[in-house]
This record gives C-alpha cells, sequence and structure tokens, in this order.
C-alpha cells in the first residue's frame, strides 16, 4: 500500500530560526514528490514538486531535497517567520497514476516571538 | 483569474439531508478532485473526473455522487447526509498536459453532519 509518513507531526520555532521536515514514503513506482502549505482554513497550496531526477529544489526560503534511493524528502526552512505558521503537506504521486495523489498527515508548524 | 472557487463555505445538515457542493475552476483544466480532511488524516480522494464526461471512484467514495457538468464545474452530492461525513470538503484541478502536474486547491468546504 502506498503511504507518505512525515515528521515531526507538530513543531514550534522561535522566528528566525531554521527548521527541517521530513518525509518518507513507500509509493512506488515513484513519479513525483511535492510539498504543500497549508494555512489555517485555507486549501493547500504547492511550493515545489520534485521528479526523480531532481535532488534539490529551492523557492525563496523553501528548500526541498529529495532522495529516491532512501525515499525520502526534506524541506528546510530558513529564517523563519511568523507566516511560515502552516501546515506542511508531503504528497507523492506513482507514475502512471498522476489522478491519484498519495497525502501525508503533514507537520504542524508554529512560528513564535 | 479566481483559481478554482468552492461553495458554500460552510453548511450545517441534519443527518438524512441532501446537499451538493459546487466547485469550478477557470484555468481549463483536464482534471478535477474532490478530497475530504479530516482531523489527524491525511486528504483522502473521493472521486475525481480525468476529463469532462469521465468520472471515477476515489480512495473514500462511499455516501457520495459527483457530477462533471462540463471542463469547468465538478460537483459533489450527498444524497443523504450521515454524521461520519462530517469534514473539510476541498475540490481541486490539475493539467495534465506536459512536464510534472501541478495541482490547484479551492478553500474548501466545512460541513457538519448533526
Amino acid at each position: 500500500k502506498n503511504q507518505v509518513e512525515q515528521s515531526p507531526q507538530s513543531l514550534i520555532i522561535l522566528e528566525g530560526k531554521n527548521c527541517t521536515l521530513q518525509c518518507n514514503y513507500t509509493v512506488s513506482p515513484f513519479s513525483n514528490l511535492r510539498w504543500y502549505k497549508q494555512d489555517t482554513g485555507r486549501g493547500p497550496v504547492s511550493l515545489t514538486i520534485m521528479t526523480f531526477s531532481e535532488n534539490t529544489k529551492s523557492n525563496g526560503r523553501y528548500t526541498a531535497t529529495l532522495d529516491a534511493d532512501t525515499k525520502q524528502s526534506s524541506l528546510h526552512i530558513t529564517a523563519s517567520q511568523l507566516s511560515d505558521s502552516a501546515s506542511y503537506i508531503c504528497v507523492v504521486s506513482a507514475t502512471g497514476t498522476a489522478s491519484k495523489l498519495t497525502f501525508g498527515t503533514g507537520t504542524r508548524l508554529q512560528v513564535t516571538l | 483569474n479566481a483559481g478554482v472557487t468552492q461553495t458554500p463555505k460552510f453548511q450545517v445538515l441534519k443527518t438524512g439531508q441532501s446537499m451538493t457542493l459546487q466547485c469550478a475552476q477557470d484555468m481549463n483544466h483536464n482534471s478535477m478532485y474532490w478530497y475530504r480532511q479530516d482531523p489527524g488524516m491525511g486528504l483522502r480522494l473521493i472521486y475525481y473526473s480525468a476529463s469532462e464526461g469521465t468520472t471515477d471512484k476515489g480512495e473514500v467514495p462511499n455516501g457520495y455522487n459527483v457530477s462533471r457538468l462540463n471542463k469547468r464545474e465538478f460537483s459533489l452530492r450527498l444524497e443523504s447526509a450521515a454524521p461520519s461525513q462530517t469534514s473539510v470538503y476541498f475540490c481541486a484541478s490539475m493539467t495534465t498536459s506536459g512536464g510534472a502536474y501541478e495541482q490547484y486547491f479551492g478553500p474548501g468546504t466545512r460541513l457538519t453532519v448533526t
């Protein structure tokens, strides 16, 4: 069964600090991995999409890494801001199933003063 | 360009009542999806439509029906609401032409069934 597991479940950091969120998956055969940001009360918004051949991808202060061999991904947030407080969801799709994505349960990040 | 829109934003139903959740996208995407999101669980696919005129069941289709009215609109119907259908419902659309596929979500409908 395709699964996506994220850790930690929740995280509290001080504004200005960095943090790293983890994602492990068992989806096969792998097609691509996405990270979404979901603010409270809103729909998820895409941060990055990574295919098999991509190891690192950045979007401003967000940097995603992918190790397809170990089936792990991380999302690193640099110099956190209060507006980074949200849930971060890892989503993986398998080849040939573009219409069906496997979602992780998310990491709830709170950035405080 | 409004992206993906959903109506209503909030709804309270009594057990056994019916309702239709509306979704529309203005990005000319082929594929559209309905998900539900429950606390402690990832988004789960209810139904999807790979293209106009086609619909398929997802992971949790029981108790729901869908209609792909045209390329823009994809509605989700609860014929006889149950408390287990209390959830946040998200509609999404995705282009399936070229490259890795970007999926766009609507703002969600918060449904409570009492």
